[in-house]
């Protein structure tokens, strides 16, 4: 009965590379929802996605950010060209219905160095 | 547009007191608020949701207070244990808004 599993745990990056950020739902959950959190803040909305769709993108920086949920396999996010200001910890976290019933994950935290 | 905030950044308690976390709202028009707890390193875990059509609601330990008049609520947690030195976060469930959190540190 696992929760949401989010992998890597910690990533480091190079600036200018890209950074991939895998959540796995909890079985039997299709709600998906990325999150960014700085040291000492809040979680900030990045997006929230249904298998295969984006629901609500209005937290995704415009450029260099995306996020997919395929029919099979976990919800990726993706980072291009990072920087700097790109590192924090993202969580995801995953619902059986929309916007209710919130599970989260333990977070991926990205470094850029 | 809509926010949720805290009133303290902070709050530091003696072992076996009764802890008092508060927060705001400013959309009138939600009507479903979550608690979270989250340890250092960890992700937010869920305490205790409530609904607007309800004031109160009780879990173990922890009690939410909704005020829909002053767009307020609280989170009160009974008897507090040096467990539950975390930041907490109230969200505004339906539009996925945090607030930044007040950390909870408990003295011994």
């Amino acid at each position: 009965n696992a929760g949401v599993m989010q992998n890597p745990r910690h990533l480091v990056r190079r600036r200018g590379q890209e950074a991939r950020l895998r959540c796995s739902p909890v079985k039997g959950h299709s709600h998906v929802y990325w999150y960014r959190q700085l040291p000492e803040e809040g979680l900030k909305f990045m997006v929230y996605l249904q298998k295969e769709n984006i629901i609500d993108e209005s937290g995704m920086p415009k450029e260099r950010f995306s996020a997919e949920f395929p029919k099979e396999g976990p919800s990726i996010l993706r980072i291009q060209q990072v920087v700097r200001g790109d590192s924090a910890a993202y969580f995801c976290a995953s619902s059986p219905r929309e916007k209710e019933g919130y599970t989260f994950g333990s977070g991926t935290r990205l470094t850029v160095v | 547009g809509e926010s949720v905030g805290l009133h303290l950044p902070t709050l530091s308690v003696q072992e076996g007191d009764n802890s008092i976390i508060n927060c705001a709202y400013s959309n009138s028009a939600s009507d479903y608020f979550i608690w979270y707890k989250q340890e250092s390193g960890k992700g937010p875990q869920f305490i205790i949701d409530i609904r607007s059509n309800m004031d109160k609601r009780q879990g173990q330990r922890v009690t939410v207070l909704l005020n829909k008049t002053v767009k307020h609520l609280s989170l009160q947690i009974a008897a507090t244990q040096p467990g539950d030195s975390a930041v907490y976060f109230c969200a505004e469930a339906q539009k996925l808004v945090f607030g930044q959190g007040t950390r909870l540190t408990i003295n011994p």
